[in-house]
């Protein structure tokens, strides 16, 4: 079925070093891809997107990559902060805007 | 208003009990959606709607849950004969008509406790 995943449930990472979430998708018919993190209480916030027709996209301090041959996605963070400290959600939009959401990541910023 | 709000941000009911949570979407944002959240969980999608009409409804669990959205704006959950499996975050998030470019922004959430 469709479906949108995380390799890793839990990444800890020394501050100041780059962190790399990742993500698989499972249905190729999606066309847009999106990063969001979530703070405890909260809900999900934009991070950045990415179109199908792309396989990078940067943002401030992020990079998303798009690798559509093994449907995999991955957001990079550099120099990470501990404002950082979140669980970080990739999710997927089907040609019908149906928005489906992976499971999670939980990044932890080791001082 | 200047983002999504969500009511009651809290609810604890009894098993059984009929629940309605609300969504005040973004001003002029077409597109609504609903997602339940439990913890250490991904959002799970409910439903979706473009303007007034469910545009897909393929998440609701049963048919003890129902959304509308009546004029195009706010929208309400309902939740009927309450059971503890439905304890979650509610989300509601709303986006411009953006096809194939469809950020969501999303409320706080409404925490739903069945007791």
């Amino acid at each position: 079925g469709e479906s949108v995943g995380l390799h890793l449930p839990t990444l800890s990472v020394q501050e100041g070093d780059n962190s790399i979430i990742n993500c698989a998708y499972s249905n190729s018919a999606s066309d847009y891809f999106i990063w969001y993190k979530q703070e405890s209480g909260k809900g999900p916030q934009f991070i950045i997107d990415i179109r199908s027709n792309m396989d990078k996209r940067q943002g401030q301090r992020v990079t998303v990559l798009l690798n559509k041959t093994v449907k995999h996605l991955s957001l990079q963070i550099a120099a990470t902060q501990p404002g950082d400290s979140a669980v970080y959600f990739c999710a997927e939009n089907h040609r019908d805007d149906k928005i489906i959401f992976g499971k999670g990541t939980r990044l932890h910023i080791l001082p | 208003g200047a983002g999504v709000s969500q009511t009651p941000s809290n609810k604890v009911t009894e098993k059984g009990k009929y629940v309605e949570l609300r969504c005040d979407p973004i001003s002029g944002h077409t597109a609504l959606y609903w997602y339940r959240q439990s913890l250490g969980q991904g959002p799970e999608f409910l439903i979706y709607f473009q303007g007034t009409g469910a545009a897909d409804d393929s998440g609701l669990p049963n048919d003890r849950f129902f959304a509308v959205r009546p004029e195009g704006s706010v929208s309400t959950l309902k939740i009927q004969r309450t059971e503890r499996g439905d304890s979650a975050v509610y989300l509601c998030a709303s986006s411009t008509t953006g096809r194939g470019a469809n950020v969501l922004t999303f409320g706080a959430g409404s925490r739903l406790t069945v007791l």
